[in-house]
């Protein structure tokens, strides 16, 4: 069975500085997708970035990027000049044949 | 233009009636999902549907049902609701091919409150 484990049920960040929320995931196949997901208090799922598990080069959307471990299974996102904006829950995913979400990550953003 | 929608976003109902939450996608995706999320903040899928496979997630009661009149809807229809389904219900959709393959896009979510 594939999981998916967010250590970090809260955490916070001051405005401006970097912030790196964790991820690992446990799956027996060789191909498969990783994504992170926001969730700001208005309750809609937005994508932040993702990764496809055969590209060793780690994805970057503007001051969001990850670090993909595929050996460690290990799927960080690191927020740089995090903005108020940010705070949020950040749910990290794998997808093989299904969807499976980490429990999330509380983020706030403090002024 | 709204790419996924819900209705309704909120949703107050008596335990034991009957329920319904529509979904559409003008995306033009060919797989459409329902997702529960609890209190916790936990998201669970409940089922993934496409025009030829529905796939349940064993760990859903049989008073949830799908139904998809055609490939841009796919309503969640719940039996005899009880106090654990409270919840908010997300809909989402993807393509299996294309640029975007696999990303899932979310509706709003309907918040669903049993009494």
């Amino acid at each position: 069975a594939q999981t998916v484990t967010q250590s970090q049920p809260e955490m916070s960040v001051q405005e401006a500085e970097t912030v790196t929320l964790s991820c690992t995931y446990d799956t027996s196949e060789n191909n498969y997708y990783l994504f992170w997901y926001k969730q700001p208090p208005s309750r809609q799922m937005i994508l932040v970035i993702r990764q496809e598990a055969y590209k060793q080069q780690n994805a970057t959307e503007n001051r969001f990027s990850v670090n993909f471990q595929k050996a460690a299974k290990s799927f960080s996102l690191k927020i740089s000049d995090s903005q108020l904006g940010d705070t949020a829950m950040y749910f990290c995913a794998f997808m093989a044949n299904d969807m499976r979400f980490g429990a999330g990550t509380r983020l706030t953003v403090k002024p | 233009d709204t790419a996924v929608s819900q209705t309704p976003k909120y949703l107050v109902t008596q335990m034991g009636n009957d329920k319904s939450i529509k979904c559409e996608q003008n995306l033009g995706h060919d797989t459409m999902y329902w997702y529960k999320q609890d209190s916790k903040k936990f998201l669970k899928i409940m089922f993934s549907y496409n025009n030829k496979e529905l796939i349940i997630n064993e760990t859903v009661p049989n008073r949830f049902s799908p139904k998809s009149p055609d490939k841009a809807h796919l309503n969640l229809h719940i039996n005899s609701l009880e106090l654990g389904d409270s919840a908010v219900y997300f809909c989402a959709s993807s393509q299996k091919v294309g640029l975007n393959k696999n990303e899932q896009f979310f509706g709003p979510g309907t918040r669903l409150t049993v009494l």
